[in-house]
């Protein structure tokens, strides 16, 4: 199985300030075809995941801009320019390269 | 709206059984492979089942392997999770989720159902 591993579990930030949270798999996440299937999840409490960005960089419809990603091979990141209060929640990585599919162990960003 | 609605969760006994359902609707359900993904209380995201848009290929995660079988009925837009063998380690909420093949992740989650293990 891919292991996903995010840094760091826990992310005080204060409001309007940057944020990053970094996910390394265990292997490669290249398909076959050259993509990569790495995704990031954020989560809010009582909620179900929503999707923010898919295939390392690509914004999911109706996500933010302050929201980004970057990486490639076994190392990505997510990075949020400018905190807002709505930003609250858990991060995860996902890779859906192959089965079974696996997530970060998730990390809680939070306000200071 | 696109919209996943899961059903079927509820308390049931060590050893028990319990069948879950996730209605979907506003998309042409018969051209997704659908998912289960799992959360524990307080803990993270846990991937489940796999079934394909026609049911002919299922992936099992191997927590559950054997004792949980995806299924799905096209004609009536419903996806299944039919858990037998429960244990306290399947205590979570279960969330159906659509796969995007053209993002290669999940674009649509429900909101989940409770399943709760326990004597």
């Amino acid at each position: 199985d891919i292991v996903m591993t995010q840094t760091p579990l826990s992310s005080p930030v204060t409001l309007g300030q940057p944020a990053s949270i970094s996910c390394r798999s265990s292997q490669s996440l290249v398909f076959r075809d050259g993509t990569t299937h790495l995704s990031w999840l954020h989560q809010r409490p009582g909620q179900p995941p929503r999707l923010l960005i898919y295939k390392i960089s690509n914004r999911f419809s109706g996500v933010p801009d302050r929201f980004s990603g970057s990486g490639a091979g076994t190392d990505f990141t997510l990075k949020i320019s400018r905190v807002e209060a709505e930003d609250v929640g858990v991060y995860y990585c996902m890779q859906a390269t192959q089965f079974p599919y696996t997530f970060g162990q998730g990390t809680k960003l939070e306000i200071k | 709206q696109v919209q996943l609605v899961e059903s079927g969760g509820g308390v049931v006994h060590p050893g028990g059984s319990l069948r879950l359902s996730c209605a979907a609707s506003t998309f042409v359900f018969s051209n997704y492979a659908m998912h289960w993904v799992r959360q524990a209380p307080g803990r993270g995201l846990e991937w489940v089942a796999v079934i394909s848009y026609d049911a002919k290929n299922k992936y099992y995660a191997d927590s559950v392997k054997g004792r949980f079988t995806i299924s799905r009925d096209n004609s009536k837009n419903t996806l299944f999770l039919q858990m037998i063998s429960l244990t306290a380690e399947d205590t979570a909420v279960y969330y159906c989720a659509r796969i995007n093949e053209h993002i290669d992740t999940f674009d649509i989650w429900g909101l989940g159902t409770m399943v709760t293990v326990s004597s």
